[in-house]
């Protein structure tokens, strides 16, 4: 069954500093797809990034990028330059192709606190 | 243009109520996905619509959920006889499906506390 790993409760990083999110997943498909959402407090899922099992490269949009090895089954999120409107809960989350289903498997998530 | 909408924002409904969940995707995308989250939990599947049909619904946790999108369009979640572990929040995403890489755009969810 897919699953979606994400060890870290919570997370403080300072304001301008880098700071890593893990995540690791388990399939047994060959094509998948991984996904990193925001959740701020306000409730909304926020997209941040992509990555595909057959990008070459690892994926990057503006300040985030994904750190993604494949071998170890992990996807970690790289956030460059924290800002206080970074703090927030983070998903990472896996598509699952099941039954005409797209679905995303979520992880319990990561609490980012930026502090100033 | 508007995003994905979700009325009501808030429910609070007594137990053994039936409650209705609604969500207006994104004008256009073909796929619509409910999800519900508990607190302090990632959002778990419940069901998912292409267009009108209803093709996964393995994720309700029981038959007292039920879930329509009759004109492929808006989309209403129900549940009967609501139960305190019914309380969460209920997200609804929609998304364009387009080859592999579909992003899923999430409502702003509707929190049911059920007393």
């Amino acid at each position: 069954a897919q699953k979606i790993t994400q060890t870290q409760p919570g997370m403080f990083v300072q304001e301008k500093e880098a700071v890593t999110l893990d995540c690791t997943y388990d399939t047994s498909d060959p094509s998948y797809g991984l996904f990193w959402y925001k959740q701020p407090s306000s409730g909304e899922m926020i997209f941040l990034i992509y990555q595909g099992s057959y990008d070459q490269q690892n994926a990057t949009e503006g300040r985030y990028s994904l750190n993604f090895q494949k071998a170890r089954k992990s996807a970690n999120l790289v956030i460059s330059a924290s800002q206080l409107g970074d703090s927030a809960m983070y998903f990472c989350a896996m598509r699952v192709d099941q039954g005409g289903s797209e679905k995303l498997v979520f992880g319990k998530g990561t609490k980012l606190t930026v502090n100033p | 243009g508007a995003g994905v909408s979700q009325s009501p924002r808030y429910k609070v409904a007594k137990r053994g109520q039936d409650v209705a969940l609604r969500c207006d995707p994104i004008s256009g995308h073909v796929s619509l996905f409910w999800y519900q989250q508990a607190l302090g939990q990632g959002p778990e599947f419940l069901t998912y619509f292409q267009n009108e049909a209803q093709l996964d619904k393995s994720g309700l946790p029981s038959d007292r959920f039920f879930a329509e999108r009759p004109e492929g369009s808006v989309s209403t979640l129900k549940i009967q006889r609501t139960q305190q572990e019914d309380s969460a929040v209920y997200l609804c995403a929609s998304s364009k499906r387009e080859g592999w890489y579909n992003e899923q755009f999430f409502g702003p969810g509707t929190r049911l506390t059920v007393l």
